[in-house]
């Protein structure tokens, strides 16, 4: 099984900051099949990013994704008070799905 | 518009079964497969497995091997995941979604099912 980890697991920001969060994969990960999800309190999480770097209808284009590999990357370049949530990178491999722990974004 | 709607809250003994299901609509329903994806109080996401609506043909994460069974009723677009032999550690919030599988991510849930383990 594929473990993802993420990082840093809490990032403390002010609106306006750039935040650049990490998730690395223990074996390689096409990144035909990394996604990024975003999850607010007491609601379902929701699609972010797929294919490592494609934003999923209407995501603001201030969220980019990059990475390969085993190493991925979401930024979100300026952030906005709605984008203080929990973000989670997943992998798809063999029809099964993992996901790493999350990284908490939080006003500062 | 796609809809995944969830049976409501569930409060079990340990020991005990919970049945949730999940409700499809503004799609067919046979074309995506459904995942069930849970959640634990402050947790992350676990996923637990997948029916393809269409065959009945279910994956389950090695975890659940045993203990879980996703079924569907396709003449209502309804999913079940049923998750027996309940333990304190299965309390938590349990969604359906879908599968887009030209985007390969989970692309619409359901609103979630919190299901509580307690004696």
């Amino acid at each position: 099984e594929i473990v993802l980890t993420q990082s840093p697991g809490t990032l403390s920001l002010s609106p306006g900051e750039r935040a650049t969060l990490s998730c690395r994969a223990s074996q390689s990960v096409s990144s035909t099949y990394l996604t990024w999800y975003q999850q607010k309190p007491g609601q379902a999480p929701r699609l972010l990013m797929y294919a490592a770097s494609s934003r999923a209808t209407g995501i603001p284009d201030r969220f980019s994704g990059s990475g390969s590999g085993t190493d991925f990357t979401l930024t979100i370049s300026k952030l906005e008070p709605e984008d203080f949530a929990v973000y989670y990178c997943q992998q798809y491999d063999t029809s099964s799905l993992t996901f790493g722990g999350g990284t908490k974004v939080e006003i500062k | 518009q796609v809809q995944l709607v969830q049976s409501g809250t569930e409060v079990k003994k340990p020991g005990a079964s919970v049945k949730v299901s999940c409700k499809a609509s503004g799609y067919s329903f046979t074309n995506y497969y459904l995942h069930w994806v849970r959640q634990a109080p402050g947790q992350g996401l676990e996923w637990m497995g997948r029916i393809n609506p269409h065959t009945g043909d279910t994956n389950y994460a090695q975890k659940f091997q045993g203990r879980v069974t996703m079924t569907r009723d396709t003449s209502i677009s309804t999913a079940y995941m049923e998750l027996r032999s309940l333990r304190s550690d299965d309390t938590a919030v349990y969604y359906c979604a879908t599968w887009e599988v030209v985007h390969n991510s989970l692309e619409y849930w359901g609103q979630g099912t919190l299901v509580t383990a307690s004696s």
